[in-house]
């Protein structure tokens, strides 16, 4: 079965400072995975993806690094900005593009 | 507006009482997911479409839950015999289905509390 996990359930920083949410996951059928955000009362958005060919993807503030080796991804938001809190979902792709997510980080950034 | 839209926003029901919940794909997208959301979770899959058939059903979708997309367009998610733990987000979401590892659109969600 597939599984990701994040572990730490909130995180809180500066603005302008860089927030840094991990994700972990066992078994990969794919090794393609998203990132979701999600604000209060909104379903989750798109913000950046990696595919296993890649262990860098960057879009703007937000990259997403990918460690195969450790079963290991993160995202890095720099600099960070108010507009920026949310909740944070890291999903793995399996077969038929349907999404595993983890529970999710809530991030809050800090004026 | 052009995204996937879900009907109704929010819904307030007695335990043993039927719901359904009506979603509308982006028109171009083929395929048609539903997924759940209880506090503290992340989304969990729930059930999927290709066109009008549905392809694979998670176990979490009891007996008591059915899931239809007619015409392959829009799609209801029908729970019956509502129980205090079905109140939860219920999210449709859609994509082109051109390849496995395609992004999801999501709507913003049903949310749905048994009383």
């Amino acid at each position: 079965d597939q599984q990701v996990k994040q572990n730490s359930p909130s995180l809180s920083v500066q603005e302008g400072r860089i927030s840094i949410l991990n994700c972990d996951y066992t078994n990969s059928m794919f090794d393609y995975f998203l990132w979701y955000k999600k604000y209060p009362a909104e379903g989750p958005t798109f913000l950046i993806s990696i595919s296993s060919i890649k262990d860098k993807n960057e879009d703007g503030r937000f990259t997403v690094f990918l460690n195969k080796s450790a079963k290991h991804l993160s995202l890095h938001i720099v600099p960070s900005q108010p507009g920026d809190s949310a909740v944070y979902f890291c999903a793995e792709a399996g077969a038929n593009s349907k999404l595993t997510f983890g529970k999710g980080i809530t991030l809050s950034v800090r004026p | 507006d052009t995204g996937v839209s879900q009907d109704p926003r929010h819904k307030i029901t007695k335990r043993g009482q039927n719901v359904t919940f009506r979603c509308d794909p982006i028109s171009e997208h083929n395929r048609l997911y539903w997924y759940r959301q209880t506090l503290g979770q992340g989304p969990e899959f729930l059930t999927y479409f290709q066109n009008e058939a549905q392809l694979e059903k998670s176990r979490l979708l009891s007996d008591r839950f059915s899931a239809e997309r007619p015409k392959g367009s829009f799609s209801t998610l029908e729970i019956q015999r509502t129980e205090q733990g079905d109140s939860a987000m219920y999210l449709c979401a859609s994509s082109t289905g051109t390849l496995n590892t395609g992004e999801l659109f999501f709507g913003e969600g049903s949310r749905l509390t048994v009383l």
